[in-house]
């Protein structure tokens, strides 16, 4: 695709529920990054992966959290028993992995929201 | 782990007058990147420096690297309504790093609202 795609683009959840995110990255990025971002706030970090690389999962909030990265493109991340605090815009963004240029480019996001 | 100092948090300004955002870091940086993102929309790659003391434009747009390549710099001559939204900086989250190894860490933004 042209860019990175996410989806869906809106989810409401009940609290306790599991839900799982989806990232399409642009073809050819080996790098992808999920952030999440409160309303109003900055981009906490959550996970990383790097090619066939051990993902870096130091963001993760809770072991609530985890996420996958198929075949080094589609990546979910899933969040389970969800929480109200758990509501914010999920983004994915995906890059080249390149030393000298590491552009990020960010999907629309989903925004989630625990009821 | 990584400190991406950003202020100021908020800026309001007349339309016309200008605004600078300020990113610190903690450590000497490989580069740094500045991002721009749209009330509802999502952050937006404006552009990467690398080299100490390294100044570039893009038309309105003014960005920085400082010497000791801790601390960048945007500023906006002359605010546009379009200029309206939160502006981040990113660094590598490893410092010595391009950010290819291990990713980005980006500040908590600076908000600017214009006032018409």
């Amino acid at each position: 695709g042209a860019g990175v795609s996410q989806s869906p683009s809106n989810k409401v959840t009940e609290k306790g529920k599991d839900v799982e995110l989806r990232c399409d990255p642009i073809s050819g990025h080996t790098a992808l990054y999920w952030y999440r971002q409160s309303l109003g706030q900055g981009l906490e970090f959550l996970i990383y992966f790097q090619g066939n690389s051990a993902p870096d999962k130091s963001g993760l909030p809770s072991d609530r959290f985890s996420a996958e990265r198929t075949g080094g493109s589609v990546s979910t991340l899933t969040i389970q028993r969800t929480q109200q605090e758990d509501s914010a815009v999920y983004l994915c963004a995906s890059s080249l992995a390149l030393p000298s240029n590491t552009e990020a480019f960010f999907g629309q996001g989903t925004r989630l929201t625990v009821v | 782990g990584q400190q991406v100092m950003q202020i100021p948090q908020y800026q309001h300004v007349q339309e016309g007058e200008d605004f600078t955002t300020y990113c610190n870091s903690s450590t000497t940086l490989s580069n740094i990147q500045w991002y721009k993102q749209r009330p509802g929309g999502h952050p937006v790659f404006l552009i990467q420096l690398v080299k100490s003391g390294e100044v570039k434009k893009q038309k309105r747009l003014t960005f920085q690297f400082g010497e000791a390549k801790k601390n960048s710099s945007l500023h906006i001559t002359a605010t546009q309504t379009t200029d309206v939204g939160t502006y981040f900086c990113a660094q590598p989250r490893q410092p010595n790093s391009g950010g290819g190894a291990d990713g980005l860490t980006f500040g908590k933004g600076t908000h600017l609202i214009i006032q018409p």
